[in-house]
């Protein structure tokens, strides 16, 4: 079985600080690792996703993310914050090899402050 | 072709009533997903489709509920007798089997009244 927890159902940070939004997974197997963004009344929206290889992924909208087996944590980042980063960011897991379905965090909703 | 598309994306209805959601995958994709996702939770899944094969099917999805793809190309997802603990957003998403990226549709928000 595999899991995703994200830490903070509530991030708030000032326009231009950095973007730390945490996700820690359980999976048997290796995994692929997503992070997807939802704005209101939207579906999702791919930002990444780590599959195998490079360990840093770099995605769209400035963020990535880095993939720490040790840690079983794919944190995503941004350097600066903008206002439309505002939204609600799911990290998902599936399992490696084949699409399969997804299993998603509970969210993380971000905040953008003047 | 644009990406994923559902209809109707808002459907109110009574409890009791029968409803049916129409997703519209991208065209060369195979596989083709549904997930719900009520307020403040991630989607959680529902059940795929490879072709028009079934291949899974969660233990969320109960008798009332009933999914097709009969040409491989769109779905529809019925629930029959609505209950008020079926208000959701259902989500359709489909993939290329290889690649493993799902695209996600802008959903179809149902509210049971």
């Amino acid at each position: 079985a595999q899991s995703v927890t994200q830490l903070g159902s509530h991030v708030s940070v000032s326009e231009g600080a950095l973007v730390l939004l945490r996700c820690n997974y359980s999976s048997s197997v290796p995994p692929y690792l997503f992070w997807y963004v939802q704005y209101p009344n939207q579906g999702l929206q791919l930002l990444l996703k780590y599959t195998t290889g490079a360990t840093l992924v770099k995605g769209i909208n400035g963020f990535e993310a880095e993939f720490k087996k040790s840690e079983t944590s794919f944190h995503l980042t941004k350097p600066s914050a903008h206002m439309s980063d505002a939204a609600e960011y799911f990290c998902a897991v599936s399992p490696s090899g084949t699409a399969s379905k997804l299993t998603f965090g509970t969210g993380t909703r971000l905040q953008v402050t003047l | 072709d644009t990406g994923v598309s559902q209809d109707p994306r808002h459907k109110i209805t009574k409890r009791g009533q029968n409803v049916t959601f129409r997703c519209d995958p991208i065209s060369e994709h195979n596989r083709l997903y549904w997930y719900r996702q009520t307020l403040g939770q991630g989607p959680e899944f529902l059940t795929y489709f490879q072709n028009e094969a079934q291949l899974e099917k969660s233990r969320l999805l109960s008798d009332r509920f009933s999914a097709e793809r009969p040409k491989g190309s769109f779905s529809t997802l019925e629930i029959q007798r609505t209950e008020q603990g079926d208000s959701a957003m259902y989500l359709c998403a489909s993939s290329l089997e290889v690649l493993g990226e799902q695209f996600f549709g802008p959903g179809t928000r149902l509210t049971v009244l």
